[in-house]
């Protein structure tokens, strides 16, 4: 067990709809990255928070938005739903702001889009 | 793109023989990290090792990292059926914040 949860572990909706994953970093992290797995693209880097703010982007659509809170939950929105947008999503924490020592990654997020 | 690229991308052994996975990258690096992934589940950080290192251990894990061919090689002696998995070598590039991972090496250990 990583310390890292994320919820909910399965996701079936439609197109055009909006969903909310959510995270919950491992005691005592401030980073939280979100990557997105998929067949094709492998394992995508989409976005990393710092203590509440935006730290890193990497291939985050304009469609995903995501926030890190008070409490450091982190939330990752995605709206406008398409079929390709069915992956697993997974999130990770760590201690400092750069990736200078391990991630610890969540179960996931099982997303699927119909 | 600096993602990593392992290979190869499948390797299936028996149980007891060595497993070696490599990895290469595009940029200079800080660190290189290894990761596994059994079936649909999170990853597993399992062992990293920075620029200034030229090998490292960690059980039955064995990484090596040579930054002038800029790759990275990783070997679980006397493998396991419970080794079976997906390794990814992760490498933390010139861009802060941010790994990049490589599409992986799907490992099968059979009994």
């Amino acid at each position: 067990d990583s310390g890292v949860t994320q919820t909910p572990k399965h996701l079936i909706t439609a197109t055009g709809q909006r969903v909310t994953l959510r995270c919950s970093p491992r005691s005592g992290d401030l980073s939280v990255y979100w990557y997105q797995q998929s067949l094709d693209q492998g394992l995508q880097f989409l976005i990393q928070y710092y203590n509440g703010e935006e730290r890193a982007k990497g291939n985050i659509l304009e469609r995903f938005s995501a926030q890190q809170f008070p409490d450091l939950h982190s939330e990752l929105n995605l709206s406008s739903l398409e079929l390709g947008d069915s992956a697993l999503y997974f999130c990770a924490s760590g201690l400092g702001r750069d990736s200078y020592n391990e991630q610890f990654f969540g179960p996931g997020t099982r997303l699927t889009v119909l | 793109s600096q993602q990593g690229e392992e290979d190869p991308q499948a390797l299936s052994i028996q149980e007891g023989e060595n497993a070696t996975m490599n990895c290469s990258y595009k940029t200079s690096i800080n660190n290189l990290q290894w990761y596994r992934q059994n079936s649909g589940r999170g990853l597993v950080h399992l062992i990293l090792i920075r620029s200034n290192e030229r090998e490292k251990h960690s059980g039955r894990l064995r990484v090596t990292l040579d930054t002038s061919k800029k790759s990275s090689s990783l070997l679980i002696t006397a493998s396991r059926a419970a080794d079976t998995a997906s390794y990814f070598c992760a490498n933390r590039g010139s861009t802060l914040g941010r790994l990049y991972f490589g599409r992986g090496t799907q490992l099968t250990v059979w009994p």
